[in-house]
């Protein structure tokens, strides 16, 4: 099956430093990759839609100069939390719509970020 | 806007015994997802259903799908504990965007 890694897994930073989390599609190539939020006890947020070789398209209420988003190849899009704040700790989930087959994109296995 | 609405939100349930979540939502869409997720972990994913009256079994766990009402169920046949997550429907946001919104999520518990 379709494999998306996420790294790290977990990171604790320090109140106003910037964390990179990278997500990648292991065995196919993806135009379109998802960033979503959760925070704990809650639902998932789609914060952004990361499209390759364009700007990304963000959900309405995220900061897109808070939250950089890079898809530079069909196989990787990174996101980065700038200035981080306490209230951006959450759990951060990307997912991967494959070029071909099914419409369905397949889940990273989530990144828990700490700011402290 | 798209709104996805589960019911319940939570859920303690004996072992051997049936129960069903319902998922609403809003506005037109051509693919609804089941997801299951245990703590601190990220999504897996149970069905996809694409089409009205769609139905889908894997084990104690069946999908259906009736896009005229816009309401999708999940359905538990003789619970057993394995099945303690949270689950979540889930419906394509739309405009060919197919980014996904959430609904809030069936906290199951099944108690031996």
């Amino acid at each position: 099956g379709a494999v998306v890694s996420q790294h790290p897994s977990w990171v604790i930073c320090k109140s106003g430093t910037s964390v990179k989390i990278e997500c990648r599609s292991l065995d196919f190539q993806a135009t379109t990759m998802f960033w979503y939020r959760q925070f704990p006890k809650q639902s998932l947020m789609l914060m952004a839609t990361s499209n390759e070789g364009s700007k990304a398209t963000y959900e309405q209420g995220v900061e897109k100069d808070k939250f950089l988003i890079n898809h530079a190849s069909l196989t990787l899009s990174t996101l980065t939390v700038t200035s981080a704040h306490p209230e951006d700790s959450s759990f951060y989930i990307c997912s991967a719509l494959p070029l071909t087959g099914k419409r369905e994109a397949f889940f990273g296995q989530g990144t828990r970020l700490t700011v402290v | 806007e798209l709104k996805v609405e589960q019911n319940p939100l939570f859920l303690s349930m004996q072992e051997g015994k049936n129960y069903t979540i319902y998922c609403n939502y809003s506005t037109t869409s051509d693919r609804l997802y089941w997801y299951r997720q245990d703590p601190g972990k990220s999504l897996e994913s149970l069905f996809v259903l694409l089409s009205n009256g769609a139905v889908k079994q894997e084990g104690r766990l069946m999908a259906s799908l009736d896009t005229k009402a816009r309401l999708s169920t999940l359905h538990i046949t003789a619970a057993v504990h394995d099945l303690s997550a949270t689950y979540f429907c889930a419906v394509v946001t739309g405009g060919g965007a197919d980014g996904l919104t959430f609904g809030k999520g069936t906290h199951l518990i099944i108690q031996p």
